[in-house]
């Protein structure tokens, strides 16, 4: 079945740098990968995603890319707020599962 | 639309009591999702339903849980008899697609379940 693999599972940056999540998966059938924030407390909500057919989308400060000959998958922040700071987590949908497979998750601190 | 709705937001019981944690998910969705979180085993999925029916429950820790879903817009997680390895936030998500559904997953604001 799918795994998906998160690095790093912790990161520390300053204000206003940019900050760079990757996921990789193990099933090339995959095609659907969202990203997840979590604040402390809250529930995971949805912040982008990205389909196989498309290898890059943009939403403002965040931006996700797409290797599928590679199988990874990175979530970029540029211009990063304190508010950014959470628990980040990729996704993997497809395949042979019919549910989307969560990486461990990267816990991001944003120093003002 | 108010979102997947879990109810009870906090739930504290002693071991050996039943526990039934209850989502309501968003209007018109046909999958529905129950997740468990800790922070030794991170996100995991136990059981997902479409149109009511279980599909996948492979990752159902023991036979101690069980869920339902009897209509459309409800489902519970039971947990008979609980333990205090139980204690995790249990998420109810929801979402709406095809045979394989490669859309968005929203979740509740979840359980945090403590088992004493």
């Amino acid at each position: 079945g799918e795994n998906v693999e998160q690095h790093p599972s912790t990161l520390s940056v300053q204000e206003g740098d940019s900050a760079v999540i990757k996921c990789t998966y193990s099933d090339s059938a995959s095609n659907y990968f969202p990203w997840y924030k979590q604040e402390l407390g809250k529930r995971p909500q949805l912040i982008i995603d990205i389909r196989s057919n498309v290898g890059e989308k943009k939403d403002q400060r965040i931006a996700v890319t797409l290797n599928k000959t590679a199988k990874h998958f990175s979530l970029h922040i540029t211009e990063t707020q304190p508010e950014d700071s959470a628990v980040y987590f990729c996704a993997a949908f497809g395949g042979s599962q019919g549910n989307l497979i969560f990486g461990k998750g990267t816990k991001l601190s944003v120093k003002p | 639309d108010a979102g997947v709705i879990q109810s009870p937001r906090h739930e504290v019981t002693e071991m050996g009591q039943e526990v039934t944690l209850r989502c309501k998910p968003i209007s018109g969705h046909d999958y529905l999702f129950w997740y468990r979180q800790t922070m030794m085993r991170g996100l995991e999925l136990l059981i997902y339903f479409n149109n009511n029916v279980p599909i996948d429950d492979s990752g159902m820790p023991e036979d101690r849980f069980s869920a339902k879903m009897p209509n459309a817009s409800f489902s519970t997680l039971k947990i008979q008899p609980s333990e205090p390895r139980d204690s995790a936030v249990y998420f109810c998500a929801s979402s709406f697609g095809t045979a394989y559904s490669n859309q968005p997953q929203h979740f509740g604001d979840g359980t945090r379940l403590s088992i004493l």
